[in-house]
């Protein structure tokens, strides 16, 4: 597509939850980021991968966190047994190499009641 | 950890009137870019610099890469409605992942 794609847009999810985020990025863009970011607050930094492999996973708040990416282009972002702190927009973005210019998605905003 | 210091927080102006805003980072990075977020938008990228010193422009934006590496500035003359949005800083060094500022929202009366 023409640019990074997430889905959903919304998602209103009760505690204890599993939610699946989606982020398809631009044809060809090799890395690929996920942020989160609260109401009024900066990106914190979650993951990112670089092709298939995630060499940096060090933002991710919990092991009820995890992604994936295979075929080196769409990535899942998945929370588990959700808590109401997890509540916020999660942006994907993506980029060509691993440097610089990133390109971001609108972003899943997530509501755990 | 990266932790990069963006200020200010906010800032309410007058259409018209010029805008400075900038992040400073205890650590040294070799990428600084430049980020507007509209409401519910994905950050866009405004400017992007890669050289200690360097001076860039696009339209009425100016930013700068600090020669220490440690900091950046971005600046927006004659500021018009359109500008408003949250503007975020993120710098990277090598292949790291980008770190970015809190933010500054900028709010302009008419």
């Amino acid at each position: 597509g023409a640019g990074v794609s997430q889905s959903p847009s919304n998602k209103v999810t009760e505690k204890g939850k599993d939610v699946e985020l989606r982020c398809d990025p631009i044809s060809g863009h090799t890395a690929l980021y996920w942020y989160r970011q609260s109401l009024g607050q900066g990106l914190e930094f979650l993951i990112y991968f670089q092709g298939n492999s995630a060499p940096d996973k060090s933002g991710l708040p919990s092991d009820r966190f995890s992604a994936e990416r295979t075929g080196g282009s769409v990535s899942t972002l998945t929370i588990q047994r959700t808590q109401q702190e997890d509540s916020a927009v999660y942006l994907c973005a993506s980029s060509l190499p691993v440097l610089g210019e990133l390109f971001f998605g609108e972003g899943s905003r997530l509501t755990v009641l | 950890g990266q932790q990069l210091n963006q200020s200010p927080q906010s800032m309410f102006i007058q259409e018209g009137e010029d805008v400075s805003m900038n992040c400073t980072s205890s650590s040294i990075f070799n990428t600084w870019l430049w980020y507007k977020q509209d409401p519910g938008e994905g950050p866009v990228l405004l400017i992007a610099l890669y050289k200690a010193g360097e001076l860039t422009s696009n339209g009425r934006l100016t930013a700068q890469f600090g020669i220490t590496r440690k900091d950046s500035f971005l600046n927006i003359s004659a500021s018009i409605p359109s500008d408003v949005g949250i503007y975020f800083c993120a710098g990277q060094l090598g292949a790291q992942k980008l770190v970015f500022g809190q933010g500054t929202r900028l709010t302009i009366n008419p």
